[in-house]
């Protein structure tokens, strides 16, 4: 059971470069959010979907967008990187709503904007 | 000032010792939950509770709903215990999960 699978591991881009961070859960969850993880900060939520579909802005989503066409894919995208987008990105499921059901994690997008 | 406050931010510790890490938030909530973060990057779940007391293996995470306080507790800490340790509230007026900063431990053999 793979659980959240995150690709790629690294990318380094050069400023105005676009790319598609890529996540999928095998768990059949309907939750999926994408967060990133700044030095010395919390988690910070990007998007979040909750099924197929359907997919909401979270606290800081300027500069990224996020599709929803299956269940099991949430892919985050980076129209025009800019170096405020360096940082590390990780992907999430839960099985419920409400914030009372365990997150899985993906293992992280380490990104570099120079 | 964060919704979500933890402390001590680092800790460093010889192996066998009790190990406390506090969480003080200020929202009401649906659930607190205990992530690990290893040095390797990838985040797991601990504990989600929402009252009392929970214990798997060495660690125990408590909570005090009235105070708005939780600790994670470590007995006979290990070397390969040494992560860093990140307290998140599920927000029960928006029902979207709020991190703290994380606690970074260090356990020295």
């Amino acid at each position: 059971n793979a659980g959240v699978t995150q690709t790629p591991k690294f990318r380094i881009l050069k400023i105005g470069q676009s790319m598609t961070l890529q996540c999928a859960q095998d768990m059949n969850h309907n939750y999926m959010y994408w967060y990133r993880q700044d030095p010395g900060m919390g988690l910070k939520l990007i998007y979040y979907s909750v099924g197929a579909g359907i997919t909401d802005k979270g606290e800081v989503p300027n500069g990224y967008n996020v599709s929803r066409s299956t269940t099991e894919d949430f892919p985050l995208r980076l129209e025009l990187a800019a170096p405020s987008q360096t940082s590390v990105y990780f992907c999430a499921s839960s099985a419920l709503g409400q914030a009372n059901s365990p997150l899985h994690f993906g293992n992280g997008t380490r990104l570099t904007v120079t | 000032k964060n919704e979500v406050e933890q402390s001590p931010q680092n800790l460093t510790a010889q192996e066998g010792e009790f190990i406390t890490i506090n969480c003080s938030y200020s929202v009401g909530i649906s659930a607190l939950h205990w992530l690990q973060q290893h040095p390797g990057g990838g985040i797991v779940s601990l504990f989600m509770l929402s009252s009392g007391k929970k214990k798997h293996g060495r660690l125990i995470a408590t909570i005090n709903i009235q105070e708005k306080h939780s600790s994670l507790h470590i007995t006979a800490s290990h070397p390969r215990d040494s992560a860093v340790y990140i307290c998140a509230v599920g927000d029960s007026g928006t029902y979207k999960y709020i991190f703290g900063t994380g606690t970074r431990l260090k356990v020295l053999a």
